[in-house]
């Protein structure tokens, strides 16, 4: 049981360049999500999705993308990337079976510079 | 939507003091307050979480604490130790979707 599994740990971008982050899950959980967390700054809500073939804009959505075509996987897209989306970025997931919401677990991050 | 506001932003502390960390949330519908610890190069960890039906809880020297009427809720430590040091975020839901964050308090606990 690896629990959350983000990759890459680390990458480097150029402006207006494009990548995948990729985000897995093996615990069986309905819903996933995706932060980012700027320098000193708390956690960001950028897309998150309730279930396979679902999703929805968070609180800073714009320059990103997402899809969710399975259960176990919420690739996050960056296209066009910009010096602002410079950041670390958590994939999180939890089990909601509509009894009220429970504690997320966070994969390890991936830290993004774009220059 | 919710707001989540947290302080301190930095908290420095003597190892076997405690160390106490507010938050309030604006959206009265919420119903469920977990916070994570956050240690160096790491993702967030649930370390305790309450839910609206109950004043407290507490597990081992980490306890939490909320007020449904002033729409607040502490984190309390006791016994502070070294491993203590980390970023503590709280955070506000309701039954459905999503979890807003607080803006993270650094706590430094010095020997």
């Amino acid at each position: 049981n690896a629990g959350v599994t983000q990759t890459p740990k680390f990458r480097i971008l150029k402006i207006g360049q494009s990548m995948t982050l990729q985000c897995t899950q093996d615990m069986n959980h309905n819903y996933m999500y995706w932060y980012r967390q700027d320098p000193g700054m708390g956690l960001k809500l950028i897309y998150y999705s309730v279930g396979a073939g679902i999703t929805d804009k968070g609180e800073v959505p714009n320059g990103y993308n997402v899809s969710r075509s399975t259960t176990e996987d919420f690739p996050l897209r960056l296209e066009l990337a910009a010096p602002s989306q410079t950041s670390v970025y958590f994939c999180a997931s939890t089990r909601n079976m509509g009894q009220g919401l429970k504690g997320y677990t966070f994969g390890s991050g991936t830290r993004l510079t774009v220059v | 939507g919710e707001n989540v506001e947290q302080h301190p932003s930095t908290l420095s502390v003597q190892e076997g003091d405690s160390a106490v960390i507010k938050c309030t949330y604006s959206d009265s519908a919420s119903n469920y307050f977990p916070w994570y610890k956050q240690e160096l190069g790491k993702g967030p960890q649930l370390i305790i979480d309450i839910r609206s039906n109950v004043g407290e809880k507490k597990d081992q020297r980490i306890a939490v604490t909320l007020n449904k009427t002033a729409k607040h809720f502490s984190l309390h430590i006791t016994e502070t130790q070294p491993e203590d040091s980390a970023v503590y975020f709280c955070a506000a839901g309701y039954n459905t979707d999503k979890l807003i964050f607080g803006t993270g308090t650094r706590l430094q606990v010095f020997p």
